[in-house]
C-alpha cells in the first residue's frame, strides 16, 4: 500500500521562529490534506491541498503532486501551535491514509 | 451545534460491558467515518458510510460494530472489548457527490479505556 512519511518526527522551536514540514509519500494520489492535532486530541482542518501553493495567516503549504510531496510553512510560530501535524492523502473511494506525524513543541 | 460532535469524551470499561459511541455531524456531508488512534500508531480507517451504506470495512474486529441511521448520525457499538483496544476512536465526516470537494471534517474524539 501506499506509505506517508513525514519530516522530521519531532522538532522544538523558540517562539517566533518559522519551521518546515515535510510529507513524502509513495503513490499517485487524489487529494491532501494537513490536521493540526490538538493536546486534548482534536483533529483541526489546515489545508485541502492537492496541488499548487495556499496561504492562511501564519501558514502556508505547496504539494508537488507530479513529485510526491507536500510542504507546511509555520511563520513566527506561537506556543498556541505546540501538537502534532499530520498530512493525510487520499486514494480510492474516500479513504485518507495518515502520515506518520510531526510533534511540535514551541517553548515562549 | 457546528461541525462534528462525539459523545462521550471520555468513557472507561470493562472488558465485559456494552457501550456505544455516537458521532453527529451538522455539515450537510453524506459520509461518515470511524477511526482509531493508538499510541504511536498512526491513525486507522475503520469503517467508512457513504449515504447511510457501507462502503468499507478495513478488516476490524467483530467487537466493533457500526451503525449509520441516516445521513447525520453514526454510532460505533462495542461488546467485549481487550485492553489493547483502548485508544482514541475519532469521527469525520465528508461531502460525497461528483464535484464536491472531499475534505474531511473530524470531531473531538472519545478516549476510551478498557480495564
Amino acid at each position: 500500500g501506499i506509505q506517508v512519511e513525514q519530516s522530521p518526527p519531532d522538532l522544538i522551536l523558540q517562539e517566533g521562529a518559522n519551521s518546515t514540514l515535510r510529507c513524502n509519500f509513495s503513490d499517485s494520489v487524489n487529494n491532501l490534506q494537513w490536521f493540526h492535532q490538538n493536546p486534548w486530541g482534536q483533529l483541526i482542518n489546515l489545508f485541502y491541498i492537492p496541488s499548487g501553493t495556499k496561504q492562511n495567516g501564519r501558514l502556508s503549504a505547496t504539494t508537488v503532486a507530479t513529485e510526491r510531496y507536500s510542504l507546511l510553512y509555520i511563520s513566527s510560530s506561537q506556543t498556541t501551535d505546540s501538537g502534532v501535524y499530520f498530512c493525510a492523502v487520499r486514494i480510492g473511494f474516500q479513504k485518507l491514509v495518515f502520515g506518520t506525524g510531526t510533534r511540535l513543541l514551541v517553548s515562549p | 451545534e457546528t461541525g462534528v460532535t462525539q459523545t462521550p469524551r471520555h468513557l472507561v470499561m470493562g472488558m465485559t460491558n456494552k457501550k456505544s459511541l455516537k458521532c453527529e455531524q451538522h455539515l450537510g456531508h453524506n459520509a461518515m467515518y470511524w477511526y482509531k488512534q493508538s499510541a504511536k500508531k498512526p491513525l486507522e480507517l475503520m469503517f467508512v458510510y457513504s449515504l447511510e451504506e457501507r462502503v468499507e470495512n478495513n478488516s476490524v474486529p467483530s467487537r466493533f460494530s457500526p451503525e449509520c441511521p441516516n445521513s447525520s448520525h453514526l454510532f460505533l457499538h462495542l461488546h467485549t472489548l481487550q485492553p489493547e483496544d483502548s485508544a482514541l476512536y475519532l469521527c469525520a465526516s465528508s461531502p460525497d457527490a461528483p464535484g464536491q470537494v472531499y475534505e474531511q471534517y473530524f470531531g473531538p474524539g472519545t478516549r476510551l479505556t478498557v480495564t
